[in-house]
């Protein structure tokens, strides 16, 4: 099974609207971090925001929110007020494994994102 | 130094040749990744440093991959012998700790790698 799926290859939003980007994933690790990462154009990998399964809050980085809902095992990244300098290709990832030391870090193929003026 | 830094950008060599990428991690990040990404897909692990040991390295396709990292700072990412197969965005990245959960990845600007 796919550890981190991304089902949208490609998802519009129109300038100032929100969107949400989709990711699941698949662990039996009671303990794991999930990752959004963007990549424009450029080609550069940008971090964004950090969910840990313990955490109790869904996090939040200015116009960025994770919506993470643990039952569901789903980590959705939710633009809010979206600018044209948001298009770009998005990455979901997970790092899972034995807490206390090394975890590998697994991506998904990603979600291509287009802002429309 | 501010962020990762990769040398070279781009490569391109031909088939048969040797390659050497290299990576110089965040200053005082302990912990340093390498990636291959083909166009269109997400980063896929090749092997992970803690310090200057290498800690996995179940990631690298083949024996024609190698890497090391002798001081624990700087890394050097080796393909032997190049096949056009080994085309494709070599990225590193560094973390601060030892790869828990909680340890965020920051990433280097890669190096576009093409093989004749």
């Amino acid at each position: 099974a796919q550890k981190i799926t991304q089902t949208q290859p490609g998802m519009f939003v129109q300038e100032k609207e929100a969107v949400t980007l989709d990711c699941t994933y698949d662990t039996s690790d009671p303990s794991y971090g999930l990752f959004w990462y963007k990549q424009p154009s450029s080609g550069e990998m940008i971090f964004l925001i950090y969910q840990g399964s313990y955490d109790q809050q869904n996090a939040t980085e200015g116009r960025y929110s994770l919506n993470f809902q643990k039952a569901r095992k789903s980590a959705n990244l939710v633009i809010s007020a979206s600018q044209l300098g948001d298009s770009a290709m998005y990455f979901c990832a997970m790092r899972e494994g034995p807490s206390g030391g090394y975890q590998k870090v697994t991506f998904g193929i990603g979600t291509k994102l287009q802002v429309i003026p | 130094g501010a962020g990762v830094s990769q040398s070279p950008r781009y490569k391109v060599t031909k088939r048969g040749q040797d390659v050497a990428l290299r990576c110089d991690p965040i200053s005082g990040h302990v912990s340093l990744y390498w990636y291959r990404q083909a166009l269109g897909q997400g980063p896929e692990f090749l092997t992970y440093f803690n310090y200057e040991a290498q800690q996995d390295k179940s990631g690298l396709p083949n024996d024609r991959f190698s890497a090391e990292r002798p001081e624990g700072s700087i890394s050097t990412l080796t393909i032997q012998r190049t096949e056009q197969r080994d085309s494709a965005m070599y990225r590193c990245a560094s973390s601060l700790d030892t790869g828990g959960p909680l340890d965020t990845q920051y990433f280097g600007p890669g190096t576009r790698l093409t093989v004749l």
